[in-house]
């Protein structure tokens, strides 16, 4: 399955800033999607990264919030805007290779913490 | 909507005791369904899945089988370790290849 690095793996940011992750695998894959853990919670999909294409965001979520990119079929952004201590969670990203819907592989994690 | 529904903990058990988590779904068409284990600190990681009735996925000791008929995946090991302890996600995946999670169990194993 698909191995993907994440980046960073955690930051201590101030509130007001924004702050941008990094997901990289290592082979082309069909699907990438971003969840947010809040503490001791579990997973809630953010948005699903569209190569190419503006993201599909879930309800609750919003583009100004968490403007995604996907330029290529191996590398997604997630970017935590104007952040608040509410968005102190674990962002994790997700990827599905092509024709298989099984192998789903997460990174693993960015803790960030807005103070 | 499609949803999971997990045995909440914390569960804590003695080593070499006999670990159950439950799992059951909802789902509008043929699911697939899946354990993820998270580490204290660490990512998600896949223990294991099943991709369709009676299918039984097994990783690590642990085993689920796919029960369609009530719509169950429960999480089985015979024999926990200390290492075992980490939070348990059970999650389905629609056809639409997004994942709807449970709300994760935490389970922690004494010496």
């Amino acid at each position: 399955s698909a191995v993907i690095s994440q980046k960073p793996s955690r930051d201590i940011c101030q509130r007001g800033t924004s702050l941008t992750i990094q997901c990289q695998v290592d082979s082309q894959v069909t699907m990438m999607f971003w969840y947010r853990q809040q503490p001791g919670q579990s997973l809630t999909l953010i948005a699903t990264a569209n190569q190419g294409s503006e993201a599909t965001y879930e309800s609750g979520f919003v583009i100004d919030k968490f403007p995604i990119s996907r330029p290529n079929l191996t590398f997604s952004t997630l970017t935590v805007s104007n952040m608040s201590p509410e968005d102190s969670s674990i962002y994790l990203c997700s990827a599905v290779p092509a024709l298989s819907r099984e192998d789903y592989t997460f990174g693993s994690g960015t803790r960030l913490t807005v103070v | 909507g499609d949803s999971v529904t997990q045995m909440e903990g914390p569960v804590t058990l003695s080593e070499e005791a006999f670990l159950t988590i439950n799992c059951t779904y909802t789902a509008t068409g043929y699911p697939s369904l899946f354990w993820y284990v998270q580490y204290p600190g660490e990512g998600l990681q896949l223990l294991l899945k099943a991709t369709k009735a009676d299918d039984k996925g097994s990783n690590k000791g642990f085993e689920a089988t796919y029960r369609k008929e009530t719509t169950s995946f429960h999480l089985e090991k015979g024999s926990v370790q200390v290492s075992d302890s980490a939070v348990y996600f059970c999650a389905l995946s629609d056809g639409d290849y997004k994942l709807s999670f449970g709300a994760g169990t935490t389970v922690t194993v004494r010496a």
